[in-house]
């Protein structure tokens, strides 16, 4: 009954290789988003989907490519690892735009670690 | 620039005792402000959301305060539990035209018995 679930929840690789994370929500929202967590714990956002829809996109490499099938699915495709793209990523939904009582609900978190 | 500042970045209490976190933020124009709990090796669990007008919530022992002429807020926790242990962030959003959500350090909050 997991509410919004990432796989897998860690994920040790070497440096150049490719990796996917992937999310489902059963929650019926319609946005999405995928925020990561470095070692200094401040949660930035990488990525927001409103169904199947790109409405945001930060400053991330374009190593970083997110994919949406559906609107309970948003998946992040990673290329080209980096030691700096070690941390734990975060996939959470909202219904519609995070505003006024709206509120994420955030999977547990995928710990990437990049030898 | 659209900041949160949280204060302390640690806390160690005794359990039963009650605590004061502190959040200070620069965003404009102001939307909203969140309170989010995160157990280690978690992800953040929403705790109470306050809109301009609010001036104070509660969510069981948890009471968010906010004031948005000084721009602060404050979470209040009384007598601390075990399970309280975790990072307290603070979260406010700007009513940008993607709501933007700006996030704090947090507070890492440890209770010992």
């Amino acid at each position: 009954d997991t509410a919004v679930s990432q796989t897998p929840k860690y994920l040790v690789t070497q440096m150049g290789n490719d990796k996917s994370i992937k999310c489902e929500q059963n929650l019926g929202h319609d946005t999405m988003y995928w925020y990561k967590q470095d070692s200094k714990k401040f949660l930035k956002i990488m990525f927001s989907y409103n169904n199947k829809e790109l409405i945001i996109n930060e400053t991330v490499p374009n190593r970083f490519s997110p994919k949406s099938p559906d609107k309970a699915h948003l998946n992040l495709h990673i290329n080209s690892l980096e030691l700096g793209d070690s941390a734990v990523y975060f996939c959470a939904s909202s219904q519609l735009l995070v505003t006024g009582a709206n509120v994420l609900t955030f999977g547990a978190g995928s710990r990437l670690t990049v030898l | 620039k659209n900041q949160v500042e949280q204060s302390p970045q640690s806390l160690i209490i005794l359990e039963g005792k009650n605590c004061t976190l502190q959040c200070n933020y620069t965003v404009s124009p102001f939307s909203n402000l969140r309170w989010y709990k995160q157990d280690t090796g978690r992800g953040p669990v929403s705790l109470t959301i306050m809109t301009f007008s609010e001036n104070t919530k509660s969510n069981g022992r948890y009471t968010a305060t906010l004031d948005a002429d000084t721009k602060q807020s404050s979470l209040h926790i009384t007598a601390s539990q075990l399970s309280d242990s975790a990072s307290y962030i603070c979260v406010v959003s700007a009513s940008n035209s993607n709501y933007q959500l700006i996030w704090g350090a947090g507070t890492k909050l440890i209770i010992k018995p």
